[in-house]
C-alpha cells in the first residue's frame, strides 16, 4: 500500500524567510503533484513532476523530485503572507488514483 | 479557463437519508473522479470513472456509494443512507487523458446530522 508522508504538518514562518516542505512516499511512482488549498476552497494544481531530477519553479515556490529516494521537496523562497495555505503532495498510484500526503499548513507572519 | 463545477456547495442532511452530489466536469474530459476530505484531514480517493464504468474504487467506496453519468455533462455521487462519518468535503475532478493534472471542483461540503 502506498503511503505518503509530509513534514512538517504545520509551519509558521516569518515573511522573507526560506523553508522546505518534504514529501516522502513508500513505493515507486512516476508522477508527483503539489497542490495548494486555501481554507474552505478547492485544490489548486501547482506542480506536476514527471521524472527523476525534475525541478519546477513558479514565483517563490520550487519543487523537485528524487524518485530514487522517493522524496519530493517544495522550497519556499522569501515567503510572503499570500503564500499562507495548506500544501499537499500527491503521488500517482496504480491506475488513475492519487494518494495524498497529510498536508502542510503554512502560516506566513508579517 | 474551463472549470469543474459542483453543486450544491453545502448540503445538510439527516443520518439515513440519501444524498446526490452533482458535478459537471470540463467538457472534453473523459476521466472523472470523486475524492473526499474530512475536515482538517487529508484528501482521500473514492472512485474513478471512465467510459461509463468504474475503473477503480477505494475501500471507502462501499455499497452505500454509487456514481453515475446520467447524461453527457453531469457526473453524480450518490450516498444511499448517510452516516455521521460521511460528513466531509467531497471533490469532483476530471482529466482529459487520465494523466496530469487533475482539475478539481470547488467541492460540496456534506454535513450529516
Amino acid at each position: 500500500e502506498l503511503k505518503v508522508e509530509q513534514n512538517p504538518l504545520f509551519l509558521s514562518m516569518q515573511e522573507g524567510k526560506n523553508y522546505t516542505i518534504y514529501c516522502n512516499y513508500s513505493t515507486t511512482s512516476d508522477r508527483l503533484y503539489w497542490y495548494r488549498q486555501d481554507p474552505g476552497k478547492s485544490l489548486e494544481s501547482l506542480f506536476v513532476l514527471l521524472s527523476n531530477g525534475a525541478v519546477k519553479q513558479e514565483g517563490r515556490l520550487m519543487a523537485s523530485l528524487d524518485t530514487k529516494a522517493r522524496l519530493s521537496t517544495l522550497h519556499i523562497t522569501a515567503a510572503v503572507h499570500d503564500l499562507s495555505a495548506t500544501y499537499f503532495c500527491a503521488v500517482h498510484n496504480a491506475g488513475n488514483m492519487l494518494t495524498f500526503g497529510g498536508g502542510t499548513r503554512l502560516m506566513v507572519k508579517p | 479557463e474551463p472549470e469543474v463545477t459542483q453543486t450544491p456547495s453545502h448540503q445538510v442532511t439527516q443520518m439515513g437519508q440519501e444524498v446526490i452530489l452533482r458535478c459537471v466536469p470540463i467538457s472534453n474530459h473523459l476521466y472523472f473522479y470523486w475524492y473526499r476530505q474530512i475536515l482538517g484531514q487529508k484528501v482521500e480517493f473514492l472512485v474513478s470513472f471512465y467510459n461509463n464504468e468504474i475503473s477503480e474504487k477505494s475501500e471507502i467506496f462501499d455499497d452505500q456509494f454509487s456514481v453515475e453519468r446520467p447524461d453527457g455533462s453531469n457526473f453524480t455521487l450518490k450516498i444511499r443512507s448517510t452516516k455521521l462519518e460521511d460528513s466531509a468535503m467531497y471533490f469532483c475532478a476530471s482529466t482529459s487523458s487520465g494523466g496530469p493534472p487533475l482539475h478539481f471542483g470547488n467541492g460540496t461540503r456534506l454535513t450529516v446530522t
